[in-house]
């Protein structure tokens, strides 16, 4: 079945840029895409790529996609306190079911 | 933008009672529901999708009798919690989607505490 995988924890500077990563192992998705969970919260959509792009920037982030390599990133410029959270990937194959990875915990560093 | 309501957003109960969660989309018809469960500090794992006037299709190993789910009009689907047990407490989140791949809004979250 698909296999979503991310680091489990990222530290940046504040002012810093974030970079969370995220492979995975089924080339057939459809859409990808980055999702935000705060504590105790449901997940907020933070940008999503179609499969046959490769870079998508919106303010301050930007999508990378790598399918030679099955690797989606996800940057976050200018990174502040308010991007503390948890970040998923997911993947779409065409049914409309969400396969997330295991999530990136991002501190951000005062 | 879209919305997604669930409630209620936090609930305790004692064992061996029934839970009740609704999801609602507020601003858009919704023609397919997810429900997923989320233990700490883990991912999310899908339960069951649910479609608009069908019986719900649950993923391997979970219980379809356990956790019933409902979507009885497109803009409201309700997982209820039969005879809850402490194993059940989780943070259980709803998505909905309209039918378009990049449209899938996310509730809240309910996080229940079986006693």
């Amino acid at each position: 079945g698909e296999d979503v995988e991310q680091s489990l924890f990222l530290s940046v500077r504040e002012g810093d840029s974030s970079v969370i990563n995220c492979t995975y192992t089924d080339s057939s998705s459809t859409y990808l895409y980055w999702y935000k969970q705060e504590p105790g919260a449901g997940l907020q959509l933070l940008t999503y790529i179609f499969s046959n792009m490769d870079m998508k920037q919106d303010q301050r982030l930007t999508v990378l996609l790598n399918k030679k390599d099955k690797h989606l990133s996800l940057r976050i410029a200018d990174t502040q306190t308010g991007d503390s959270a948890i970040y998923f990937c997911a993947e779409n194959f065409g049914n409309e079911k969400l396969t997330f990875g295991t999530g990136t915990r991002l501190t951000i560093i005062p | 933008g879209a919305v997604v309501s669930q409630h209620p957003s936090r609930v305790i109960c004692k064992s061996g009672t029934s839970v009740k969660i609704e999801c609602r989309s507020l601003d858009f018809q919704a023609t397919t529901m997810f429900w997923y469960r989320q233990f700490p500090k883990q991912s999310l794992m899908l339960m069951a999708t649910s479609n608009e006037g069908s019986k719900a299709t649950y993923e391997q190993g979970v219980e379809k009798d356990k956790f019933l789910i409902n979507h009885a009009s497109l803009t409201l689907s309700t997982l209820t919690v039969t005879s809850a047990h402490p194993e059940d407490s989780s943070f259980y989140i709803c998505s909905a989607s309209s039918g378009q791949l990049y449209g899938y809004t996310f509730g809240s979250g309910t996080r229940l505490t079986v006693v």
